[in-house]
């Protein structure tokens, strides 16, 4: 079936460092791909999204690029803040019988120190 | 426009019991799926409910059963709870045009 794999965390940088948090997949079709962020006690919110090859999904300085040829989706931003601090999600989209669901990685827990 | 919500948003129950719990999806939206999000793992994909039937199940047991109302809220119902059914239980509600999933902030579950 449909799956995913994250970086393993935690994840610990300082503040304006740049963030690389990989993630793969496997995958049938061409589901499209999300990272999700939760932060502490919260539920999880979209972060980005793309939904199909080479797609880069950008929002509040992340970014990542769909890579059909490495099946990757890579969350990457250029200078972290504290505020960033919170667990990631890279996830993709299952379509089957009509219903789609999500499938998560297992999460990678990033903590930025001032 | 409120987004999704849930309730309770903490729950203490014992071995055994019953619980029930509840999702409004986010104004529009017609399609409501369920997660349980074990202590630091990813939510893991219980099942999805479209115009009051269950459309697609996950890997859980019968034990786990849902409901959706003509409004499109929700609820989650698990019998007969066991220590490893303790967990974050996420709502998320999608509309039938897009493929982006909403979530809301969750159930906290503690079975003892």
């Amino acid at each position: 079936g449909n799956s995913v794999t994250q970086m393993e965390g935690p994840v610990t940088l300082s503040e304006e460092a740049f963030l690389t948090i990989n993630c793969t997949y496997t995958a049938t079709g061409y589901p499209s791909l999300f990272w999700y962020v939760q932060y502490p006690g919260e539920g999880l919110q979209l972060l980005l999204k793309a939904t199909k090859a080479d797609d880069k999904g950008s929002n509040k300085g992340f970014e990542a690029t769909y890579r059909k040829e490495t099946t990757s989706f890579h969350l990457e931003k250029g200078s972290v803040q504290v505020s960033d601090s919170a667990v990631y999600f890279c996830a993709l989209s299952d379509l089957n019988q009509g219903a789609q669901k999500l499938v998560f990685g297992q999460g990678t827990r990033l903590t930025i120190n001032p | 426009d409120a987004g999704v919500t849930q309730s309770p948003t903490h729950l203490i129950k014992t071995r055994g019991q019953q619980v029930t719990l509840r999702c409004s999806p986010k104004s529009g939206h017609d399609t409501v799926s369920w997660y349980q999000q074990a202590l630091g793992q990813g939510p893991q994909f219980i099942f999805q409910y479209y115009e009051e039937e269950e459309r697609q199940r996950g890997n859980f047991p019968d034990r786990f059963s849902g409901h959706q109302f003509p409004n499109y809220s929700s609820e989650l119902n698990v019998n007969a709870l066991l220590l490893g059914d303790s967990a974050l239980y996420l709502c998320a509600s999608r509309g039938l045009a897009g493929n982006e999933q909403f979530f809301g902030p969750g159930t906290r579950l503690t079975v003892l």
